[in-house]
């Protein structure tokens, strides 16, 4: 299994909604991240986990929480988003935070906030 | 070049032809370079890597070039297809940073027949 896989594909929520997205890798990768991509734009770090613990966080609002229950999982919890957090959020993975080999990206989720 | 607003640089080829994609990176420290194919409504893909101990790697119709004197990185795509059509994003990072990638503004490839 090469893949990182993220649901869902699509998600619209309001302002006062609580949602998570999850994210998957079965490639025995150590780090994963959060990015965050608007559009016509490069994406943008959120967070990094490496070895479960967070290790970067860009920075980002408390509306946004990270989560990684195991080596394979991470999720990402909002709460009180604005209009201007939508975007397409994307899940990545690779060996280890110093060793980046195999960096891969998932599909993302395409999230709008109303 | 760097994109202005909404616009991305463009660069239009010709089915057949080969392609060469351009990225200026920043960061003299940087040890790891990647280029990433995103396709509209999907995550950036792999394409390939260079460490900064090597000047070229090759790929199946793919070729990444390094200068670090300049700080350039180009892409070549040879035999362009449709296929290709995409946003091209250059990433680069280094051992330390804690697996940060800095991409590039990208490059918006447009393959016509």
């Amino acid at each position: 299994d090469t893949e990182v896989t993220q649901t869902p594909k699509h998600l619209v929520m309001g302002m006062t909604n609580k949602k998570s997205l999850k994210c998957e890798q079965h490639m025995g990768h150590r780090a994963m991240y959060w990015y965050k991509q608007k559009a016509k734009k490069p994406p943008e770090l959120m967070f990094v986990y490496s070895y479960e613990k967070l290790s970067i966080n860009e920075s980002v609002p408390s509306r946004f929480s990270p989560e990684c229950p195991n080596s394979s999982l991470l999720n990402l919890h909002l709460h009180a988003l604005q209009p201007e957090d939508s975007a397409l959020y994307l899940c990545a993975s690779s060996q280890d935070s110093q060793r980046h080999y195999g960096y891969t990206f998932g599909s993302g989720t395409r999230l709008t906030v109303v | 070049g760097e994109s202005v607003g909404l616009h991305l640089p463009t660069l239009s080829v010709q089915e057949g032809d080969n392609s060469i994609i351009n990225c200026a990176y920043s960061n003299s420290a940087s040890d790891y370079f990647i280029w990433y194919k995103q396709e509209s409504g999907k995550g950036p893909q792999f394409i390939i890597d260079i460490r900064s101990n090597m000047d070229k790697r090759q790929g199946q119709r793919v070729t990444v070039l390094l200068n670090k004197t300049v700080k350039h990185l180009s892409l070549q795509i040879a035999a362009t297809q449709p296929g290709d059509s995409a946003v091209y994003f250059c990433a680069e990072t280094q051992t330390d940073s804690w697996g940060k990638l800095q991409f590039g503004a990208g490059t918006q490839v447009v393959v016509t027949p």
